[in-house]
């Protein structure tokens, strides 16, 4: 059974600095992994996508890595905004079908 | 111009009744999707279902049950309402069931009493 695990759960830094997020898998057989954002009392909205066969996916300030044989990605966040402060959560798809596993999510602030 | 939209945005209603969430998405895709988030915000995966296959995790008890009168609507419904099954349901849509990007709607947020 796919487990998704994310560190921190939440992370409160100031506006400006580079961050990193954390995201790891228990079973490597994935087809993808996505990067999601969700504001409080909304949906979710994709951020990146990485295909199982890609190392990474960039967009604007946004970098997502993948190292699929050790079930670890990370999503880097260039000079943070106070715009950027949300929950952030990754998601893997699995082999067959397109059901995603999600994990709990971070929980960004980013102070002004 | 809502990409995917849920009806209602706030259920509320008491242990016992049977109701129902429509979602609907304007993309043209062949797949939607139900996910439940629980108080803890964990989001888990109800169903997938195209025009050719329903996929149904096996977890989710079988008075849920998703009805789609057409591609663009897959909506969910659910009898006789448990106090657990308060939480926030997402609809999504991808352009077909491979490993795709999917498009969330807003939620329904449903409270049983």
């Amino acid at each position: 059974k796919q487990e998704v695990t994310q560190i921190p759960a939440a992370l409160s830094v100031p506006e400006g600095e580079n961050l990193v997020l954390n995201c790891s898998f228990t079973d490597s057989a994935i087809y993808n992994l996505q990067w999601f954002r969700q504001d409080p009392g909304k949906g979710l909205t994709s951020l990146l996508l990485i295909q199982s066969s890609q190392r990474e996916q960039t967009s604007g300030r946004l970098n997502a890595s993948l190292d699929k044989s050790s079930g670890r990605s990370t999503l880097y966040i260039a000079a943070s905004q106070p715009g950027d402060s949300a929950t952030y959560l990754c998601a893997v798809s699995p082999r067959a079908g397109n059901m995603l596993t999600f994990g709990g999510g971070t929980r960004l602030m980013v102070k002004p | 111009d809502t990409a995917v939209s849920q009806t209602p945005k706030y259920l509320v209603t008491q242990m016992g009744n049977d109701k129902s969430i429509k979602c609907e998405q304007n993309l043209g895709h062949d797949t939607m999707y139900w996910y439940k988030q629980d108080s803890k915000k964990f989001l888990k995966i109800m169903f997938s279902y195209n025009n050719k296959e329903l996929i149904i995790n096996e977890t989710v008890p079988n008075r849920f049950s998703p009805k789609s009168p057409d591609k663009a609507h897959l909506n969910l419904h659910i009898n006789s309402l448990e106090l657990g099954d308060s939480a926030v349901y997402f609809c999504a849509s991808s352009r077909s069931g491979g490993a795709e990007t999917q498009y969330f709607g807003p939620g329904t947020r449903l409270l049983v009493l």
